[in-house]
C-alpha cells in the first residue's frame, strides 16, 4: 500500500514565524503535490514538484515556498507565518506521468494566532 | 480555466439507499477523473479512477460512470451504510498535466 506521511496532525503557530511542514511518501513516486483545503473554497494546489529539486507553482502559491532534496520528501515553507494561511494542508503523490493517479497522506491542521 | 461542481453539495439518507452523486466540469479535455472520500478532519482516500477512453469503473458496492463529451461523472453507491458517511470529492486532471482539479464536495449522511 502508498503510504503518505505528514509530519504533524495539528500545528499552532504564531503570526510571523517560519513555518516547516514536511510530508513523506515511500512508494518512489516522482510527482509530489501540496494542497491547502478550506470551507467554501475546496482544495487548491499551492505548489507540485515532478522530479527532485524541481518545482511548480500551483493556483495560490504565494506566501509559501517548496524544498525537494530527496524524491521521497517534499516540504512545504511558510516564511513568515500570517492568520491567513490558517487551514487544513494536504500532501499527496503520484507516479510520474500524466494523470496518473493521487494518494494523499493525512493532512496538517495548521492554526496561526 | 477548469471548474469542477458538485450536486448536492449535502445529502441525507436512510440505511440501505441506493444513491447517486453527481460531479459536473467544464472542460472536457481531460486525462482522467478521480473520486475520493473524505472523512472528518482526515486525508482523502482514493476509491475509484476513471481514465477518459473509459466509461464506467466498479468496486465494490460503488460505480462511477464518465460521458465525457457533457461533462459529467455520477458516483453510485449501492445499498449504503452508516460507515459510507463522509464528504465524497470528485477531481479532473487535465490532458496538459498532472494537475487536479476538486469539487468542493457532496457530504453524504447515512441514517441508521
Amino acid at each position: 500500500d502508498v503510504k503518505v506521511t505528514q509530519s504533524s496532525r495539528y500545528l499552532v503557530k504564531r503570526t510571523g514565524e517560519k513555518v516547516f511542514l514536511e510530508c513523506v511518501q515511500d512508494m518512489d513516486h516522482e510527482n509530489m503535490f501540496w494542497y491547502r483545503q478550506d470551507p467554501g473554497l475546496g482544495l487548491r494546489l499551492i505548489y507540485f514538484s515532478y522530479d527532485v529539486k524541481m518545482k511548480e507553482k500551483g493556483d495560490i502559491p504565494e506566501g509559501y515556498s517548496v524544498s525537494r532534496e530527496k524524491k521521497e520528501r517534499f516540504s512545504l515553507i511558510l516564511e513568515s507565518a500570517s492568520t491567513n494561511q490558517t487551514s487544513m494542508y494536504l500532501c499527496a503523490s503520484g507516479r510520474g506521468g500524466l494523470g496518473n493517479e493521487q494518494f494523499f497522506g493525512p493532512g496538517t491542521r495548521l492554526t496561526v494566532l | 480555466k477548469q471548474e469542477v461542481t458538485q450536486i448536492p453539495a449535502a445529502l441525507s439518507v436512510p440505511e440501505g439507499e441506493n444513491l447517486v452523486l453527481n460531479c459536473s466540469f467544464t472542460d472536457s479535455a481531460i486525462y482522467n477523473l478521480q473520486w475520493f472520500r473524505q472523512d472528518p478532519g482526515k486525508g482523502l482516500t482514493s476509491l475509484l479512477l476513471i481514465q477518459s477512453s473509459q466509461r464506467e469503473q466498479t468496486s465494490g458496492r460503488l460505480n462511477a460512470s464518465l460521458d465525457k463529451s457533457s461533462g459529467r461523472s455520477t458516483l453510485y453507491i449501492a445499498a449504503s451504510q452508516p460507515g459510507d458517511s463522509a464528504t465524497y470529492l470528485c477531481a479532473v486532471t487535465q490532458t496538459s498535466g498532472s494537475r487536479l482539479t476538486f469539487g468542493e464536495g457532496t457530504q453524504l449522511t447515512v441514517n441508521p
